[in-house]
């Protein structure tokens, strides 16, 4: 799987969006981009995934470079629950699903 | 809806001991299924994971082993526990569809080993 490099912690304000950068730049054609969060003490929850065209769900949007070598995830108006570990791992469909986690970026979000 | 069970929650065992964790699956058939740790403050590491009945990757050499006896259960297991066996042990499944693993990976709850 190819790595990737996430800010080790960052703050956001609530009620103001969080952007959470992602460096993949060895990312292969047929990976896909994931991102899961882990609040503490629980498991971890899937987010969002694309390939390469931008995503938008019910909790976040998946921003990827044209180039596909890095990413943003934004949460576009943080509460205090969304303060977490949001890691984002690269993987393809004929792993077994093997996800390989990294360190992740602790988001913490203020009052 | 599915839905993923793990338990017991919270385990306390003496070094040297034995050890299963058990994990079920509702709601869908053929899953792939997953066993993760994660130590202290560190990110989580993939241990085993299962494409069907009987079949097993290990992922990291240790002294756990896992096993499928049926579609939606998963065990994990060691017969000798050590002190550095301790963490947060995570349970996960993921769809299969037309021979396609997906990675939406949906966890359990999790259950929390202390070896003394």
């Amino acid at each position: 799987d190819a790595k990737t490099t996430q800010p080790t912690s960052m703050d956001c304000a609530e009620g103001r969006a969080a952007n959470l950068p992602c460096n993949h730049s060895t990312i292969s054609g047929n990976e896909y981009v994931y991102w899961y969060r882990q609040i503490h003490s629980q498991g971890p929850q899937y987010i969002i995934h694309g390939l390469k065209n931008n995503e938008t769900n019910e909790m976040a949007s998946l921003i990827i470079t044209e180039d596909r070598k890095s990413s943003t995830l934004i949460l576009p108006h943080a509460t205090l629950r969304d303060t977490a570990v949001y890691y984002c791992i690269v993987s393809s469909n004929n792993q077994g699903g093997k996800l390989i986690f990294g360190q992740g970026t602790e988001l913490s979000v203020k009052p | 809806s599915q839905t993923i069970h793990q338990w017991p929650a919270t385990l306390v065992q003496p070094v040297g001991s034995p050890l299963s964790l058990e994990c079920t699956v509702e709601g869908t058939s053929n899953p792939n299924l997953y066993w993760y740790r994660q130590a202290a403050g560190r990110g989580l590491q993939l241990l085993f994971y299962s494409v069907g009945i009987g079949q097993i990757s290990s992922e990291v050499p240790q002294n756990l082993s896992a096993s499928r006896p049926q579609d939606r259960q998963f065990i994990l297991s060691s017969k000798k526990l050590l002190l550095s066996d301790s963490g947060f042990y995570l349970c996960a499944w993921s769809e299969e569809r037309g021979g396609i693993s997906y990675n939406e990976q949906f966890f359990g709850p999790g259950t929390r080993l202390t070896v003394l």
